[in-house]
């Protein structure tokens, strides 16, 4: 079974630059969230999703757009890349509703130059 | 800022000895799960605890959340090399849904 899956798995840009990072689930889960991890804070969220055609923002949201056309896909797109936004960035997903284990993709490594 | 409160940060010990890691807050969690994550890979769920003072054991890890529902532990008891890895506590707010908040990690390191 697939699971989640991201691509790519490397990317280094420019600043400036705009790029989407893709993720699909296979399970046909409801719930869909983007995070970011760096040293020392753990994962953050940038943006989530409870189902087809809703978005939200979640605690890191500025420099990022989402949209949520499929249950199976939730691209992140990077708008103008800076610096500080070098970063591993995981897609997650879930069932909704309450106690329900959250499925990671591999993550992507994204440098900003 | 940060809701959810990991210690230690690092940890690194000798394989047979045993460990506490720590997740506190000054929050209620509906749930509290233990993520493990592996380097270039994703989380992976260990353990969900629902239940003020439930306890969970998972072979050599207990699982504890803490009667208030506000703080977890997890006990390692001889540690192996296999169980080196970054451990993840992540929150459920009760009126969150299914958004969870993780805590800061911990990097554990057990040596031969």
């Amino acid at each position: 079974n697939a699971g989640v899956t991201q691509t790519p798995k490397f990317q280094v840009l420019k600043t400036g630059q705009s790029m989407t990072l893709q993720c699909a689930q296979d399970m046909n889960h409801e719930y869909m969230s983007w995070y970011r991890q760096d040293p020392g804070m753990g994962l953050r969220l940038i943006h989530y999703s409870v189902g087809a055609g809703i978005t939200d923002q979640g605690e890191v949201p500025n420099g990022y757009n989402v949209s949520r056309s499929t249950t199976e896909d939730f691209p992140l797109r990077l708008l103008s890349a800076a610096p500080s936004q070098t970063s591993v960035y995981f897609c997650a997903s879930s069932f909704t509703g309450m106690n329900t284990e959250a499925f990671f993709g591999q993550g992507t490594r994204l440098t900003v130059v | 800022t940060q809701l959810l409160e990991q210690s230690p940060q690092f940890l690194s010990i000798q394989e047979g000895e045993n460990l506490t890691v720590y997740c506190n807050s000054s929050s209620v969690f509906s749930s509290l799960q233990w993520y493990r994550q592996e380097p270039g890979e994703g989380p992976v769920l260990l353990v969900t605890v629902v239940t003020g003072g439930e306890v969970k054991k998972l072979k050599r890890l207990t699982f504890q959340f803490g009667d208030a529902r506000k703080d977890s532990s997890l006990h390692i008891t001889a540690a192996q090399t296999g169980d080196t890895g970054l451990y993840l506590c992540a929150g459920e707010e009760e009126t969150s849904g299914s958004r969870l908040t993780f805590g800061e990690g911990t990097q554990l390191t057990v040596n031969p």
